[in-house]
């Protein structure tokens, strides 16, 4: 068990669904992360929300639209995705997201666009 | 464009040997370094950190930095079944975006 919780952990949708990603985290960490990482591959970013702000977007198409209601909790909203969308979907946080501080990963969620 | 390489092995060693797992970055300014381990369909569990050249132990896993050569290890000893894992190295350049930097992985096979 993580410190970093994500719900569900499993999620198959169709290409003209709208989900959502949950993403929890009572450490006081100020920095958010969504991450898509696909088989035998790095984690790649997503993106980023410092203190309640998003910092950087990493040219992620439109039809992924993060949330960060507040300090504790990430939203990701899903809408028209893509068979190629297909992966395990991260999210992460860290101190500030300003220092040296290590990035502390939730369980994930496995996600399929059929 | 920053870079971090692994071999993406797989790095296969009998239990109780001691496997080394290394990484090499190209931003001179880097200043920290993490090591995670990832079983498969799970996600990175942070497991080492190191900030300074020279050797940090913790349990079995020792992590060595060596900043003018642009090089970061990670050596477990007593390797056992269940660290059979993918072996991420990250790196965090200070002064950017605070982003660390993935490489794509070793694959660590500890057999009986």
């Amino acid at each position: 068990d993580t410190e970093v919780t994500q719900t569900p952990k499993h999620l198959v949708m169709g290409m003209t669904n709208k989900k959502s990603l949950k993403c929890e985290q009572h450490m006081g960490h100020r920095a958010m992360y969504w991450y898509k990482q696909k088989a035998k591959k790095p984690p790649e970013l997503m993106f980023v929300y410092s203190y309640e702000k998003l910092s950087i977007n990493e040219s992620v198409p439109s039809r992924f639209s993060p949330e960060c209601p507040n300090s504790s909790l990430l939203n990701l909203h899903l809408h028209a995705l893509q068979p190629e969308d297909s992966a395990l979907y991260l999210c992460a946080s860290s101190q500030e997201g300003q220092g040296s501080e290590p990035q502390h990963f939730g369980d994930g969620t496995r996600l399929s666009i059929l | 464009q920053k870079e971090v390489e692994q071999n993406s092995g797989p790095l296969s060693v009998p239990e109780g040997a001691i496997a080394s797992l290394n990484c090499t970055y190209s931003d001179r300014g880097s200043q920290s370094f993490f090591w995670y381990r990832q079983y498969s369909g799970k996600s990175p569990e942070l497991i080492m950190f190191i900030y300074s050249n020279g050797d940090k132990e913790d349990g079995r896993f020792t992590a060595q930095l060596n900043k003018a050569s642009q090089y970061v290890s990670l050596l477990i000893r007593d390797s056992q079944p269940s660290d059979s894992a993918t072996y991420l190295c990250a790196v965090l350049t200070s002064g950017g975006s605070y982003i660390p930097t993935f490489g794509r992985g070793t694959s660590l096979i500890v057999h009986p």
